[in-house]
């Protein structure tokens, strides 16, 4: 079993449409949850962090769940620009920053 | 403005030859790391130094090499490169003085190995 599981896509929808995806992750101990974005053939990039209490950041929503080990990512109208790959991140614990990265959830939007 | 950075962007080479990316930053940073992503796999770390005296194996460090040789400059090294490595490298950096929260890529090297 992967450490940090995504469901791959593609997820094909229309400008202005809501749409989530979701990340499961195994061990439990893990300390810190991330989205990262990562554009076509291009590096990742820090889309937002996940805290416990959930967070939100204009048009983007995610949540925590501990005790199912779930994370999500919510976007709302989405745009165009939108249309990438999104990588599910966690920290595992140990203090040394060290990233899990899921095989990411691929966005098309269309017009 | 401050920046990571790697060369070469592309490579194709032929199975047995010796590889060398190499990895610069501008940020300031103080750790490093070296992942490589495939398919349907996602990033996997294969080498990260906390300073210049610290190199530490990640997951999948079979067959590759680092070195740091500066706070600035991270390199991997691929002693007798193989097709399998075919792959898009990686690196990145973090601030352990700042919360360490975030890496910041460089903008990848695209490794052919035939």
């Amino acid at each position: 079993r992967k450490e940090v599981e995504q469901d791959p896509g593609p997820f094909n929808v229309p400008e202005g449409a809501t749409v989530a995806f979701n990340c499961t992750y195994s061990n439990s101990a893990s300390q810190s949850f991330f989205w990262y974005r990562q554009d076509c053939r291009k590096e990742p990039k820090l889309l937002m962090s996940v805290y416990s209490s959930g967070n939100e950041d204009g048009r983007f929503t995610a949540q925590l769940n501990r005790a199912s080990q779930y994370i999500s990512l919510l976007i709302r109208d989405s745009k165009l620009s939108d249309s990438a790959t999104y990588l599910c991140v966690v920290r595992r614990p140990g203090g040394y920053n060290k990233l899990i990265f899921g095989a990411g959830t691929r966005l098309a939007v269309h017009p | 403005d401050a920046d990571v950075t790697q060369t070469p962007r592309n490579r194709i080479t032929k199975t047995g030859k010796r590889i060398m990316l190499e990895c610069s930053q501008t940020k300031g940073h103080d750790r490093m790391y070296w992942y490589r992503q495939d398919p349907g796999l996602g990033l996997r770390l294969i080498y990260y130094s906390f300073d210049v005296k610290d190199i530490n194996k990640g997951e999948i460090s079979d067959g590759y090499s680092v070195s740091r040789q500066a706070q600035a400059k991270f390199s991997l090294s691929l002693e007798s490169a193989i097709p399998n490595q075919t792959a898009l490298y990686f690196c990145a950096t973090s601030d352990s003085h700042r919360g360490d929260n975030e890496q910041f890529f460089g903008p990848g090297t695209r490794l052919t190995v035939l």
